[in-house]
């Protein structure tokens, strides 16, 4: 039972064009969210995250939504770049657990 | 300042074959994980340690095995190799408090042929 669900194994836009990435969970207790990019060959590096308490979080071109309600999160990459062509992770944990929960990942390709 | 290595980068096995794969961080981090990544399914938890001399279970443990002798390391053993843990696996480490992120290796592409 995959209590992080990403639905959309692929994404692409147009440089300068806005990136919404969705992500979707099952597991109510689930109260940090964090999503990492993976280009190829290398390890997945942390992008940005967010705390239940909030419903939102920006840095810089990246914004995360958080609405609890739906259990359904965002990234948000404002504007697109073609560096920005990756694969992207959503993944979850809740106070006291001591691992993360990953998504099955987007892959963003951002067209020159 | 290496962070997360891993070792090897690369490896073929034959069916039944036995290998370890090494993990080593530099940052002092009291966590570490293993996990492997298969297209379509994410990344998957295999086992993961909270200090030295402790591991435990995570979603897809079976047909691994562990040891963190040393804080610094987590070694991720497959005892008899199948075709079936053809994938990357990759290493990570945290702090105490997961919500600050992992850091991870640049991952191990192991095919059992």
């Amino acid at each position: 039972d995959q209590q992080v669900k990403q639905n959309s194994p692929s994404l692409s836009v147009q440089e300068g064009r806005i990136s919404i990435l969705n992500c979707d969970y099952t597991n109510s207790m689930f109260d940090y969210f964090l999503w990492y990019k993976k280009y190829p060959a290398e390890g997945p590096t942390f992008l940005i995250s967010i705390s239940s308490i909030k419903d939102k979080n920006e840095d810089g071109r990246f914004t995360v939504f958080l609405n609890k309600s739906a259990k359904h999160l965002s990234l948000h990459i404002v504007p697109s770049q073609p560096g920005d062509s990756a694969v992207y992770f959503c993944a979850a944990s809740y106070t006291g657990r001591r691992a993360l929960t990953f998504g099955s990942g987007t892959r963003l390709q951002v067209q020159p | 300042n290496a962070g997360v290595t891993q070792t090897p980068k690369f490896r073929v096995l034959k069916t039944g074959q036995s290998m370890t794969l090494l993990c080593a961080q530099d940052m002092n981090h009291e966590y570490m994980y293993w996990y492997r990544q298969d297209p379509g399914m994410g990344l998957r938890l295999i086992h993961y340690s909270v200090g030295e001399g402790t591991t435990a279970k995570g979603e897809v443990p079976d047909g691994y095995n562990v040891s963190r002798l040393k804080k610094q390391n987590f070694l991720l053993g497959l005892e008899s190799a199948a075709p079936s843990q053809t994938s990357v696996y990759f290493c990570a480490s945290s702090p105490r408090t997961v919500s600050y992120g992992y850091t991870f290796g640049s991952g191990t592409r192991l095919t059992v042929v």
